[in-house]
């Protein structure tokens, strides 16, 4: 049973492009987080996913950034016009389903850099 | 005031010794608890879940007071290899996210 995998491990943009995150969740699980990391920083919480829901948005930037998790196909993450301020280690987790005392396991993380 | 506020750090301290961390939460809904560890900014691992009880786990013993919203970690006889940043984190019942703490960065020094 594979983990949760991430990709690309690094992704470098130019200020102004598009970055696309995907993640798959591990098998069987339903729900799916993104997380991001800033340099020197904490996780902040993003997103929350189900199967074709978002269920929680409440960490997006209201602007350029966008998520989904289709019924067929791994979770997107999507960073339209990336800035530098972008730069920063994407963390997607996943759970087989939300029940108090259920972990999430995490992916790798995806690198991104805005140059 | 955050969500998950834990100990700054970092915390320095020779092999052997014992480091306890602490967190507290803001939400009384809040439900589940965990300890997670983190190496190098790495992707966070799940180091042990909290229960009310109390739970041990080797050299790591994980506790939780609902009436004061506290959680806390002890590592006794630290190794090396216990050097990394710990991440306390929450979930709340109601909305399903986990909510991480800023971490505390342990190191130990032979």
């Amino acid at each position: 049973n594979a983990g949760v995998m991430q990709n690309p491990r690094h992704l470098v943009r130019r200020r102004g492009q598009e970055a696309r995150l995907r993640c798959s969740p591990m098998k069987g699980h339903s729900h799916v987080y993104w997380y991001r990391q800033l340099p020197e920083e904490g996780l902040k919480f993003m997103v929350y996913l189900q199967k074709e829901n978002i269920i929680d948005e409440s960490g997006m930037p209201k602007e350029r950034f966008s998520a989904e998790f289709p019924k067929e196909g791994p979770s997107i993450l999507r960073i339209q016009q990336v800035v530098r301020g972008d730069s920063a280690a994407y963390f997607c987790a996943s759970s087989p389903s939300f029940r108090g005392g259920t972990e999430a396991f995490f992916g790798q993380g995806t690198r991104l850099t805005v140059v | 005031r955050k969500e998950v506020e834990q100990d700054p750090g970092p915390f320095n301290v020779p092999e052997g010794a014992t480091v306890a961390f602490n967190c507290t939460y803001s939400n009384s809904a809040s439900q589940s608890f965990f300890w997670y560890r983190q190496d190098c900014r790495k992707e966070p691992k799940l180091l042990m879940s909290v229960y009310s009880s109390g739970n041990e786990d080797g050299r790591f013993t994980a506790q939780l007071n609902r009436a004061s919203q506290y959680i806390s970690l002890l590592i006794r006889d630290s190794k090396l290899s216990d050097s990394a940043t710990y991440l306390c984190v929450v979930i709340n019942n109601q909305g399903g996210k986990l909510i991480f703490g800023q971490g505390t960065e342990l190191s130990v020094k032979p």
